[in-house]
Parts: structure tokens; C-alpha cells; sequence
């Protein structure tokens, strides 16, 4: 009954080599978010689709696209990944308009570049 | 730009006693303020929340008050447990938004 799924729980990439982290859902949420957290601070918002909507934050690095091809799914693509995107980025839902807007967490894909 | 400050940053306290964690939003129009717990590279999960025309809302050992004048809100834990360690993240939301503005976290330990 997982609700938020987000594959490899762990990636491993070498330093400029492109990766992409999914994310799904079986919540039929319509907002998906992209954070990255680094050891314990509070988890960065890197990205959200609210539907098909794009919403990038203004300190999103362009090193970091995001892809919405359905209700379900969202991906996150590294173009160049450096040593400094090293982390663990969680994707999230909500839903709007229903309910209190919580944000439900995905268990992470925790990135390394080496 | 909107923020939210939370202290302490760290907080330990013995199994049993009471812990306190404390957030200040600079958002008067924030209505919604959700808690989440994480553990040790586990997802945040959330705990409690609480919306603006509520002042305090408890379930079983964990309780959140809210002052909408001065703009502060805090997590109560009664008769922690070792189980209750990990780092607690407060936030704050606005009508009509769907991001939250997330304070600096707590890493709170319950000693045995």
C-alpha cells in the first residue's frame, strides 16, 4: 500500500554523468514536489508540478530538470551531476482543493557522485 | 521573503520529561502549520498539524499550540521515549500555496 515510490532508493553516479530519480504515486495527488536534503537540514524545494504546471524555484541550479509525463509519475534528471548534488532528494504530494494540503513524502533516493 | 525560525537545534532531554520545540513564522497570511518527524534516513512523516482558527490541538502524547498575534507555534511531547529521537521540522503554509516555507529542524534525543 506504499503511496509515494521513488526509485533506486540509492543511486550511484560518477561525476558529470547524467541521472534521473522517479518518482510515482497511487494517490492521484495533483501538486508532486522535488526536494533535496543534505544531512539533516531541512529538506531544499527544488522543483513542483502542480498538474502539468512547472514551477521552478529561483535557486534551482539549471544542472536540475524535472519531467511530469502523467498524473503518476514525475522524474527528476541531473544533467551533470557534481560533488556538491550529493544528497538525499524526496519527492512529495499533495492535493489541492481537498482536504488540508499535507504534504505526504516519498522514502528518498539518496544520491552519490564520485 | 518569508521565513521560519525554529529552536532549538538540538534538544536532549530524559526519557520520560517533556520536550518543547518552537517555530516563529514571519507570514501573517500562513494558515496551516504541519510537523514532521524524521528519522535517521527515513522519510519526514507527518505528526500533527494545525490550521489558524484552531489555537491547540492534542493527539495522545503530542501537542501543538498556536499564537496567531505574535505569530509563533510550538510541538509539545509529553513522557517521551527513546523511539521519540530524530529530527522534527515544523512548517508553514499560506492559502492558496502549496509550498511550504520549512523551519531549520530539531534534532531532539530522549535519553534512557
Amino acid at each position: 500500500d506504499a503511496m509515494v515510490i521513488q526509485n533506486p532508493r540509492y543511486q550511484v553516479t560518477q561525476f558529470g554523468k547524467p541521472v534521473t530519480l522517479s518518482c510515482s504515486q497511487t494517490l492521484n495527488h495533483n501538486v508532486m514536489y522535488w526536494y533535496q536534503q543534505k544531512s539533516s537540514q531541512a529538506p531544499k524545494l527544488l522543483f513542483h508540478y502542480y498538474d502539468k504546471d512547472f514551477n521552478n524555484e529561483a535557486d534551482t541550479p539549471d544542472n536540475f530538470q524535472s519531467r511530469r509525463p502523467n498524473t503518476s509519475f514525475c522524474f527528476l534528471d541531473i544533467r551533470s551531476p557534481g560533488l556538491g548534488d550529493a544528497a538525499m532528494y524526496l519527492c512529495a504530494t499533495s492535493r489541492l482543493g481537498q482536504g488540508t494540503g499535507e504534504q505526504y513524502f516519498g522514502p528518498g533516493t539518496r544520491l552519490t557522485v564520485t | 521573503g518569508e521565513n521560519v525560525e525554529q529552536h532549538p537545534s538540538t534538544l536532549s532531554v530524559q526519557e520520560g520529561d517533556s520536550a518543547v520545540i518552537k517555530c516563529t513564522y514571519s507570514d501573517s497570511a500562513s494558515n496551516y502549520f504541519p510537523w514532521y518527524k524524521q528519522e535517521l534516513g527515513k522519510r519526514p512523516q507527518l505528526i500533527i498539524d494545525i490550521r489558524s482558527n484552531v489555537g491547540e490541538k492534542k493527539d495522545q502524547r503530542i501537542a501543538v499550540t498556536l499564537n496567531k498575534t505574535a505569530k509563533h507555534f510550538s510541538l509539545h511531547i509529553t513522557e517521551t521515549q527513546p523511539e521519540d529521537s530524530a529530527v522534527y521540522f515544523c512548517a508553514a503554509s499560506r492559502p492558496g500555496t502549496y509550498k511550504y516555507i520549512f523551519g531549520t529542524g530539531t534534532r531532539l534525543k530522549v535519553l534512557a
